[in-house]
Order: structure tokens, then sequence, then C-alpha cells
């Protein structure tokens, strides 16, 4: 079974700080992992997402997230947040030939002018 | 293009009543998902229909719930004898891919149908 952490269920930011949220997974087998974001009134949209390769992976908004296999990881990062990236944002995880995507509860960021 | 669409947004019923929530995905995506959030939590996939292929309803909750997919086009949740738990948001989602590549095409999803269960 496969499972995602997501320990922050809040996040306040100012504006142009950096920002990290955290996800971590369990999984017994070689997985993929997504980033989605659900901002105000839309519906959830994918972020980015790692399959395979570099375990660096980025999205067009500024945001990166890296794969991190030793410590289950898949954190998200960005060095300048700005107020349009106040969403919630949720990590996933699935494994080839399981479609399945399971998903953390996510996390709501909310930047501070 | 239009992306999925659900209905209602909102709905409001009592307990005991059956409910039915409707998902029209994005033309031409062959894979169609339906979650669950309840407030605090995480999304909970209830099922998964891909083309013609029986659909995987391991994530359905209990015999209460049932779902139905025309072809490749809208799906249909039903909710019978509605329960508080059962209040949530029901998330509908669609891609493009296969079973194969599900994992390497994103899910596209719906704003979500709001159910209170009074």
């Amino acid at each position: 079974a496969q499972s995602v952490t997501q320990l922050d269920s809040q996040v306040p930011v100012f504006e142009e700080a950096p920002v990290e949220l955290r996800c971590n997974y369990s999984s017994s087998v070689s997985v993929y992992l997504f980033w989605y974001v659900q901002y105000p009134n839309q519906g959830l949209q994918l972020l980015l997402k790692y399959l395979s390769g570099s375990t660096l992976v980025e999205s067009i908004n500024g945001f990166e997230a890296e794969f991190n296999k030793s410590q289950t990881s898949f954190h998200l990062r960005k060095p300048s947040v700005h107020i349009s990236d106040t969403a919630e944002y949720f990590c996933a995880v699935s494994n080839f030939g399981n479609e399945k995507l399971t998903f953390g509860t996510g996390t709501r960021l909310t930047i501070i002018p | 293009g239009a992306g999925v669409s659900q209905s209602p947004s909102n709905k409001v019923t009592e307990k005991g009543k059956d409910v039915e929530l409707r998902c029209d995905p994005i033309s031409g995506h062959t894979a169609l998902y339906w979650y669950r959030q309840r407030l605090g939590q995480g999304l909970e996939f209830l099922i998964y229909f891909q083309g013609n292929s029986a659909p995987d309803k391991s994530g359905l909750p209990s015999d209460r719930f049932s779902a139905e997919r025309t072809g490749e086009s809208v799906s249909t949740l039903t909710i019978q004898r509605t329960q508080q738990e059962d209040s949530a948001v029901y998330l509908c989602a669609s891609s493009p891919a296969g079973r194969e590549g599900a994992y390497n095409s994103p899910l596209h999803f719906g704003n979500g149908t709001r159910l209170t269960v009074t």
C-alpha cells in the first residue's frame, strides 16, 4: 500500500520570502510523485511531477521539488513567493501499473503582504 | 476548451435520501476518476473508469455507493440512503491516457460537488 504525509496543514509566509512544503511518502515499489495545486475557487491542477530521470523537477511558475529516495520525500520549494501563490497544495503518489493517485491531506499556503 | 464539469455544485439533502452527482469529462478523455474529500482530509479514491474495461470499484466505501459511465462520456455517482458521514466534496477527474500511461498524464479535475447531509 502507498501513502502520503503532509505534516503542515497551513503555512503562512511573507511575500518574497522562501517556502518549503513538506511531503513524505511510503511505498513498497517504485513511485511516481506529483504536486497538485488548487487556487481559490478553482479545480485542482497539476503543478509538477517526477516520473524518472533527474530528481529535481520544476514548474513554470518557479516552484521546484526534489525526489529524495533515501528520505522518501518530495518537498516543494520556491525561493520567493508571490501573493498569487496563495492556494492549497496536494502531494500525490502512484506506481507503475497502478494509476490510482493517493493524495496527502493538503497544505494551505497563505502569503502575507 | 471546456474543462471537467460537475453538477450540482452544491447539494443539501436529508439523511436517508438518495443523491445523484454528475460529471462531464473533457471530450476524448478515456479515463475518469471519482474522489471524495472530507473536511481536513486528503482526497479519497472512489472509482476509476477506463474505456470499455470493467471499472475499478475498490475505493467505494459501501454498497450504498455506485457509479455509472456511458461510454467515454458522462458519469454519475449515486449515493443511496445518505448518511451524515457522506458529507464531503466529491471530485471528478478525467485523463487522456489509458491504463498503462495514466501515471504519465495529468488528471484534469472538476470543481467538485459539495454534498451536505443533514
